[in-house]
This record gives structure tokens, C-alpha cells and sequence, in this order.
């Protein structure tokens, strides 16, 4: 079946390191979207790509679409205490317009 | 605006009985979704709906039935619980006007024993 894959499952870095999660899909994307799930709670909007090589910034968050539209990453510089969470990619499939296809998950862990 | 609500929080179930979860949403979005996670892991779609009267399967919807009868309400039907039900549930609705941006409610944590 379709799927969208995401490594690595899980991280741990010292804070003020960076982090990057790439997300994988078997077959090409309309859109790709990123979310971000703290401990224990829901998961949160972070942003849409929709352009095949687009590149967008949020503050410290750096979010790519693959020229394919099959792939995307999520970079955090310099990450932060408060980065700890899940990151999710989500992908409208070609075709399948009603509905978001969520990738496995990238566990972020950070420590002083 | 309260967003997506959910109710109950938490509930415990025996086996074999059977339960709705709630999930409403003041938003005015056509497109709602319930998805469940088990531990540790990502969001498998049960069941979602384009619209009041419209729903279709996901990926996982064996054990469920969902209802839409206003653009609102959106419950989730757990018939014979069973202990591979046990998850957190969530309840989501989109903006397609917008960005697509899926908003999500905070959970139902179930556990069937």
C-alpha cells in the first residue's frame, strides 16, 4: 500500500545541536504537511509545502519539498529543550484528495 | 472559538461492551477525521467525512462506525470493544479553504480489558 516512511524514529541530541527528519513517500505528493506532537499531547500544524523544491523557514525550523515530490526533510538549528516531541510529515497523496497520509514519526530528545 | 472538542478524556471498557466517542468542532470545516495511535507509534486513520451525510473508510476501520448528520458532530461508534481497541483516539477537522491544515482534538485515551 501507499505509504510515507520517516527516519530516523528516533534521536537524541544535547541542546544547541541540530536535528534533521526526512520523510519518504512510495508514491508522489500533492502537498506535504508537518506535525508536531509534544509528550502526551495532540499533534500540532507546523507548516504546508506545496511546490516541488520548495524551502520554507520558521524561526530555527527549515522544511523542504523534494523536486520529485516524494520526499521532505524538517531541520532544526540550534534546537531547544522546548523542541522535544514527535514530528510527523503528512502527505496528500496524487488523487486522494480528501484525505492526509501520515508518516511513522521521528522522536526528538534533547538534553542540557 | 473552542476548536476541536472531545469527550470523554478517558474511559475504560470490558470486553465485549460498547461505547461513542464525541468530537465537535466550531469551525465550519467540511472534512473531519478520527485516527487512532497506539503507543509509540503514528496516526492510522479509522474513518473520515467530506461533509454532513458523506463518510468513507480509512485505513484501519474494522470495529467502527461513525455518523455525520451535522457539519459539526463527527462520533466515533465502538461496537464489541476488544483489547486491540485499546489506543488514543483523535478527532481532527480541515481547513481546505485555507492552507489544508488539519486541527485536532485532544484525545480520547481508551483502554478495553
Amino acid at each position: 500500500g501507499q505509504q510515507v516512511m520517516q527516519i530516523p524514529q528516533y534521536q537524541h541530541v544535547q541542546e544547541g545541536e541540530d536535528f534533521t527528519t526526512y520523510c519518504n513517500s512510495s508514491t508522489t505528493l500533492s502537498n506535504i504537511q508537518w506535525y508536531k506532537q509534544r509528550p502526551g499531547g495532540h499533534p500540532v500544524f507546523l507548516i504546508q509545502l506545496v511546490k516541488s523544491g520548495e524551502v520554507k523557514k520558521q524561526k530555527r525550523l527549515t522544511f523542504q519539498f523534494g523536486e520529485a515530490k516524494k520526499n521532505s526533510s524538517l531541520h532544526i538549528t540550534a534546537t531547544q529543550t522546548t523542541d522535544v516531541g514527535t514530528y510527523f510529515c503528512a502527505g496528500i497523496i496524487t488523487g486522494t484528495a480528501s484525505k492526509l497520509t501520515f508518516g511513522t514519526g521521528t522522536r526528538l530528545q534533547v538534553t542540557l | 472559538n473552542a476548536g476541536v472538542t472531545q469527550t470523554p478524556k478517558f474511559r475504560i471498557l470490558k470486553i465485549g461492551q460498547s461505547m461513542t466517542l464525541q468530537c465537535t468542532q466550531d469551525m465550519n470545516h467540511n472534512y473531519m477525521y478520527w485516527y487512532r495511535q497506539d503507543p509509540g507509534m503514528g496516526l492510522k486513520l479509522i474513518y473520515y467525512s467530506v461533509g454532513a451525510g458523506i463518510t468513507d473508510k480509512g485505513e484501519v476501520p474494522n470495529g467502527y462506525n461513525v455518523s455525520r448528520s451535522t457539519t459539526e458532530d463527527f462520533p466515533l461508534r465502538l461496537e464489541l470493544a476488544a483489547p486491540s481497541q485499546t489506543s488514543v483516539y483523535f478527532c481532527a477537522s480541515r481547513d481546505v479553504k485555507f492552507n489544508n491544515e488539519q486541527f485536532f482534538g485532544p484525545g480520547t485515551r481508551l483502554t478495553v480489558l
